[in-house]
């Protein structure tokens, strides 16, 4: 399989404790986008990379919040002191940079926060 | 702001009947609209967009500037359309190409 691939694909984790997940996005691609969706909701943005510069952070993206994209490749988002709220599907996704590239998806990471 | 509403949650319909589902918009720009796709077990992926204007999978929907509209249409439902449906926009010609998403519509459709 040559899509978006998310890694871990599930994550139980204790209030206060830390997580990191793993992107890696389509070889070719040069935008990496992350989002979030809780249940019953639509996906949100939460920021984006152009090769490896995080050109956009929403507003919904905390201090507790830190993404990286090192060498342009894969790209890591750490949640610090996870909150309870912080319980949710986290989805990644790629694409070129040309004008309208399609986001192509990767399958999430649910992360579940007790 | 920029939001996509999606009012219906669930839509049910019997194979072979119509289905419309809504979606509306607001944004101050000139946006470009998309419906994701979402089948049982599978990850969200591209339904269409409407700078294509094609059809997929049967599939059409039309920007209606006017209204602030771009429902998604097919005239005979089958019982492999049976997923969740979001409408997403993003800005034409945007830096960033982030996408905003409506809050989804499951379709149901019985045999």
């Amino acid at each position: 399989d040559t899509g978006v691939s998310q890694d871990p694909r599930h994550k139980i984790t204790k209030r206060g404790q830390n997580v990191t997940f793993r992107c890696d996005p389509i070889s070719e691609h040069n935008r990496l986008y992350w989002y979030r969706q809780t249940l019953g909701q639509g996906p949100e943005f939460l920021t984006y990379f152009q090769n490896e510069a995080q050109l956009e952070k929403s507003r919904l993206l905390s201090d507790r919040f830190s993404a990286e994209r090192p060498k342009g490749s894969f790209s890591t988002l750490e949640i610090q002191r996870t909150e309870q709220g912080d319980s949710a599907m986290y989805l990644c996704a790629s694409s070129l940079s040309q004008a309208g590239g399609t986001q192509y998806f990767g399958p999430g990471t649910r992360l579940l926060v007790l | 702001a920029q939001r996509v509403t999606q009012p219906e949650k669930l839509l049910s319909v019997f194979k072979g009947a119509p289905v419309e589902l809504k979606c509306n918009y607001s944004y101050s720009g000139s946006p470009e609209l998309f419906w994701y796709v979402q089948y049982s077990r599978q990850r969200l992926q591209l339904l269409l967009r409407h700078i294509s204007r094609e059809s997929i999978k049967g599939f059409t929907a039309d920007l209606n500037k006017g209204e602030t509209s771009f429902h998604l249409k097919k005239p005979f439902a089958q019982e492999e359309d049976s997923a969740m449906y979001y409408c997403a926009l993003s800005r034409v010609n945007g830096n960033t190409g982030k996408l905003i998403f409506g809050q989804g519509t499951t379709l149901q459709v019985k045999p």
